[in-house]
Formats: C-alpha cells, structure tokens, sequence
C-alpha cells in the first residue's frame, strides 16, 4: 500500500491557461475522488468514479473542468482557461467502497 | 441540499483534557458519516467511518457516536495530547453524494 500518490504537488499559471493534475489511487481500490478546497474550508466535493465510469458530478464542475479515468487506475483532471478563482488545492481520494476514503496530500494551484 | 455544520470552528484545551467535537447534518439519508484528521498543508487522514446503521465506532482513543434521527455525530478523543493538534473534519455520504464541514481547528498545549 503505497498511499494515493498527486502530482503535481505545486503548480502555479498564468490566467487563460490550461493545467492538468494526476492521481494514482491505492491499486486494488476501485473508486476514486476529486475535491477542491480554499483556505479554512473542508473539501468540495467535485466528481468520483467507479473503476472507470464517472457516476457522479458537482454542479462546482463547470464546462471548463473534465475528469477522466481512462482505464480505472489513474485518473487527471483537467481545468481549461484557468481562472483566479481556481486557486485551491485539489485533493484526490480513493476507497475500496464501503470502506473509507483515503487522501492525497493534494496540488496545490496557484494562478496569477 | 445536504448541509454539514462543525461547531466550534477552533478549540484550544491543555494536555489531558478530553476532546469533545461536534458535526451536525441536515439530511438523515446518509449512506455514511466519516472523521477526518488533516494536519497543515497535507491531505486528510481516515480517523473513523460509522455506517448508517452504527450507533459508534471506537479505535484507540478515538470514539465517535452517530446520531441520524438528530442529524449529529460526535467525535470524543481521550486524553488528549499536543500531538492531536490538527483540524478535524467529518463528512456525509449520500449515496455518492459527499459533503464535508468546515472543520473544528484543534490546539492541545503541553
């Protein structure tokens, strides 16, 4: 058990550009998380998956936010035309459902 | 819309004190409830998971009760010390709807 594994750990962009994250969940676990979360605020749910289908997806998810996981192990997330708001640190969680989520120690996205 | 409420948002207590935290919910309908422990710029660490059909979970000196006709959940640490300084969270699933508090910001001083 290697833990949940993001990278990157920083990023920091300009405004309008795209970025794109990684997570590498736990190997056997076969759901996975996204979150984003602001300073002094518990994580936002965004989206999750089981092994490879996306069941469900905050509205926080708007056009300019895609999340894939392609083949049911790693996942990324994408975020077109950056916007300041953005600024968060995107955690990624995966479990082996019922049992408890395990986290990522996030990235952290900077856009200046 | 599920709302998750964590009060007070920071406690302070000397070593050896209990820690009470307190997490209510305004949606009954939950699949389970989950306390988390995140330490400064880190992700969240797994303390505990009370299915919808639990009353309690323990492990160590960590207990944390389930309360669904209330809407709430506590979480009791034993005789706490400076190393459980952190900020506690607990989460709701509903049915793959996930929802967290803001946190209770913890501080044990020796």
């Amino acid at each position: 058990d290697t833990g949940v594994s993001q990278d990157p750990r920083h990023k920091i962009t300009k405004r309008g550009q795209n970025v794109t994250f990684r997570c590498d969940p736990i190997s056997e676990h076969n759901r996975l998380y996204w979150y984003r979360q602001t300073l002094g605020q518990g994580p936002e749910f965004l989206t999750y998956f089981q092994n490879e289908a996306q069941l469900e997806k905050s509205r926080l998810l708007s056009d300019r936010f895609s999340a894939e996981r392609p083949k049911g192990s790693f996942s990324t997330l994408e975020i077109q035309r950056t916007e300041q708001g953005d600024s968060a640190m995107y955690l990624c969680a995966s479990s082996l459902a019922p049992q408890p989520q395990h986290f990522g120690d996030g990235t952290r996205l900077s856009i200046l | 819309k599920q709302e998750v409420t964590q009060i007070p948002a920071a406690l302070s207590v000397p070593e050896g004190e209990n820690l009470v935290l307190n997490c209510s919910f305004t949606d009954s309908a939950i699949y389970n409830l989950q306390w988390f422990r995140q330490d400064p710029g880190k992700g969240l660490t797994s303390l505990l998971l009370i299915q919808s059909s639990q009353r309690e979970q323990t492990s160590g000196r960590l207990n944390a009760s389930l309360d669904k006709s209330s809407g709430r959940s506590t979480l009791y640490i034993a005789a706490s010390q400076p190393g459980d300084s952190a900020t506690y969270l607990c989460a709701s699933d509903s049915w793959g709807k996930f929802q967290f508090g803001a946190g209770t910001q913890v501080v044990v001083t020796p």
